[in-house]
């Protein structure tokens, strides 16, 4: 167990919809990072936050956006969701902005239909 | 140049053996690897790492090796067991950025 914790495991929603993942991080740790795992894809960078202001963007898409509220858990929102969104998300959390060292939380998967 | 790249993408070992899983990247501002286990279902775990300081690192029966000239490294699992059957990414990342950037993964099978 990480310590990282993620809600809902599972998702299913259809195209179109707008859903929220949530993840908490380690005791501790300040930043929290958003990672897509899809089969084609591998598992993707998508966004990191360092005690609540966003520090790094990678492939994330327009219509996703994430926060970190001053708990220093993180919301991921994924909004006109496609058929092509369906994935594992992960979050990690470290305790330094650097990135080393990241535990991983057990993802949620998300179905859309 | 962000890319690392890993090989193969899957591999069979007998129990007891020593499974040997590749790395390369491009990027030479890269200062960190580390490896992750994903069990089916599960997040990545981070396994073990290494820094481009050292040319190898042991952590019981995985260890890593790094070669800074050839701009790869490696993952050795000795005797192997079928528990540690799982997929396995490598990964790095650079000082002053954020994100790791993963190897496509290899999926390790240890038969009993």
């Amino acid at each position: 167990d990480s310590g990282v914790t993620q809600t809902p495991k599972h998702l299913i929603t259809a195209t179109g919809q707008r859903v929220t993942l949530r993840c908490s991080p380690r005791s501790g740790d300040l930043s929290v990072y958003w990672y897509q795992q899809s089969l084609d894809q591998g598992l993707q960078f998508l966004i990191q936050y360092y005690n609540g202001e966003e520090r790094a963007k990678g492939n994330i898409l327009e219509r996703f956006s994430a926060q970190q509220f001053p708990d220093l858990h993180s919301e991921l929102n994924l909004s006109s969701l496609e058929l092509g969104d369906s994935a594992l998300y992960f979050c990690a959390s470290s305790v330094g902005l650097a990135g080393a060292e990241q535990y991983f939380g057990p993802g949620t998967r998300l179905t859309v239909t | 140049q962000q890319q690392v790249k890993q090989s193969p993408q899957s591999l069979i070992v007998q129990k007891g053996g020593i499974s040997i899983i590749n790395c390369a990247y491009e990027n030479t501002a890269f200062d960190y690897f580390p490896w992750y286990q994903q069990f089916p279902g599960k997040g990545p775990a981070l396994l073990i790492a290494i820094r481009p300081d050292v040319s190898e690192k042991k952590e019981g029966r995985f260890t890593i090796s790094f070669n800074k000239s050839a701009k790869q490294f490696s993952l050795h699992i000795m005797d192997s067991q079928p528990g540690d059957s799982a997929t396995y990414f490598c990964a790095a990342g650079a000082s002053g950025a954020r994100q790791l950037t993963f190897g496509s993964g290899t999926q390790l099978t240890v038969l009993p």
